[in-house]
């Protein structure tokens, strides 16, 4: 199975924009990238989902370079409720199972 | 509704119990899943329905047993556990069991096991 490498943990203030990098030299042609946010005692949550170059929605944004070995999710002016923890996951077509990797502590302060 | 629940939200068990986790969804989600998430450690998979068959066992040891009674419910039946299994129970659906479906997930059960 692929597998991703995000930071361990990140701080940010109220405000800021956050951007986690997740490395995957190994990608298969056929994977997608796929984030996940998880608050604490609470089941993961989808929050973005992309192939190449960006993607967009009401929650975050996803650029992913031409050569896809690395992608980064931004989450723009970060609240104190966006502290949680980011995973990284590739998906692709066939029949893998979802594999999380250790993830991203993201916690803001005020 | 994008709904995922589950019950018990918490349990304790002690070793020779038999008790079960209860897993509902009411999306016309053709997949279910179970995973398992130790404390600051990320969820593993441990089983996989799809069409209400199981599809996928990730080496889970017998004594969690799952069961799918129709396409909205999914259980998992636990026997003889040992303290090692305390940890949060997550249920998920999805549309198919393809990896690009977004996979809804519930709040979790928080298991103890003494």
């Amino acid at each position: 199975l692929a597998k991703t490498t995000q930071p361990i943990s990140m701080d940010s203030y109220e405000g800021q924009e956050v951007n986690i990098t997740c490395s995957h030299n190994n990608i298969a042609t056929n994977d997608y990238i796929t984030w996940y946010q998880q608050f604490p005692s609470q089941g993961p949550r989808f929050i973005i989902q992309g192939y190449k170059t960006k993607v967009t929605n009401e929650v975050a944004s996803l650029f992913i370079p031409a050569d896809r070995k690395s992608s980064t999710l931004s989450l723009p002016r970060v609240s104190l409720s966006d502290t949680a923890v980011y995973y990284c996951l590739l998906r692709n077509s066939g029949n893998t199972p979802l594999v999380f990797g250790k993830g991203t502590r993201l916690s803001v302060i005020a | 509704d994008t709904e995922v629940t589950q019950t018990p939200k918490h349990l304790v068990m002690g070793m020779t119990n038999k008790k079960s986790l209860k897993c509902e969804q009411h999306m016309g989600h053709r997949a279910m899943y179970w995973y398992k998430q130790k404390a600051k450690k990320p969820p593993e998979l441990m089983f996989v329905y799809s069409y209400e068959k199981l599809s996928i066992n990730e080496s889970v040891p017998s004594r969690f047993s799952p069961e799918c009674p129709n396409s909205s419910l999914l259980n998992l039946h636990l026997h003889a556990l040992q303290p090692e299994d305390s940890a949060l129970y997550l249920c998920a659906s999805s549309q198919e069991r393809r990896n690009t479906d977004t996979q809804y997930f519930g709040p979790g059960t928080r298991l103890t096991v003494l």
